[in-house]
């Protein structure tokens, strides 16, 4: 069946460098594959999404990679900011739109 | 976002109780969803509306059913609540019309406790 998941359930990064997350899919047939951040206490907050006939798409300080031939996504936060640490979430949407979502990577930056 | 409200924010409830969760928007979006969050398994939908009075099954629908009686309410309602419906629950929102499929805002959700 189709799913969305992350490779790894934390990850921890020096503020100031770059943070990567990842995430693999199952689902050749998504439409689109996106990217939503959750801080503490909130709901989660869109970032970013790329077609899937798109590899690459840049937002401000983020870039989505998407690699369709071995179904990987990732996420690139450029300078990671305190601000920055948060859940994030890959999720992906086919036909009508309805999201399905990852587990979540935890990110958490050190100062 | 403050344009999603959600009521209430927190609630303690014992198995077999009828419960109701709202959700309210000011955004006039068309499109508005259900879903749960539990540790470790991200969000899973419950339901999801297009528009008034269009109600569609989620992946978890089971247990739950929901009433769109106008473009800005949303609700969710537990009809005989149980233990393992103690979750974190949100309602979203998104504006088809516009285009921006993918982007959906969310509430700041209604923390569940069923004993």
């Amino acid at each position: 069946g189709e799913s969305v998941g992350l490779h790894l359930p934390t990850l921890s990064v020096q503020e100031g460098d770059n943070s990567i997350i990842n995430c693999a899919y199952s689902n050749s047939a998504s439409d689109y594959f996106i990217w939503y951040k959750q801080e503490s206490g909130k709901g989660p907050q869109f970032i970013i999404d790329i077609r899937s006939n798109m590899d690459k798409r840049q937002g401000q300080r983020v870039t989505v990679l998407l690699n369709k031939t071995v179904k990987h996504l990732s996420l690139q936060i450029a300078a990671t900011q305190p601000g920055d640490s948060a859940v994030y979430f890959c999720a992906e949407s086919k036909g009508d739109y309805k999201l399905s979502f990852g587990a979540g990577t935890t990110v958490t930056v050190r100062a | 976002d403050a344009d999603v409200t959600q009521t209430p924010r927190n609630r303690i409830t014992k198995t077999g109780k009828r419960i109701m969760l709202e959700c309210s928007q000011t955004k006039g979006h068309d499109r508005m969803y259900w879903y749960r969050q539990d540790p470790g398994l991200g969000l899973r939908l419950i339901y999801y509306s297009f528009d008034v009075k269009d109600i569609n099954k989620g992946e978890i629908s089971d247990g739950y059913s929901v009433s769109r009686q106008a473009q800005a309410k949303f609700s969710l309602s537990l009809e005989s609540a149980i233990p393992n419906q103690t979750a974190l629950y949100f309602c979203a929102t998104s504006d088809f019309t516009r285009g921006a499929h993918n982007e959906q805002f969310f509430g700041p959700g209604t923390r569940l406790t069923v004993l």
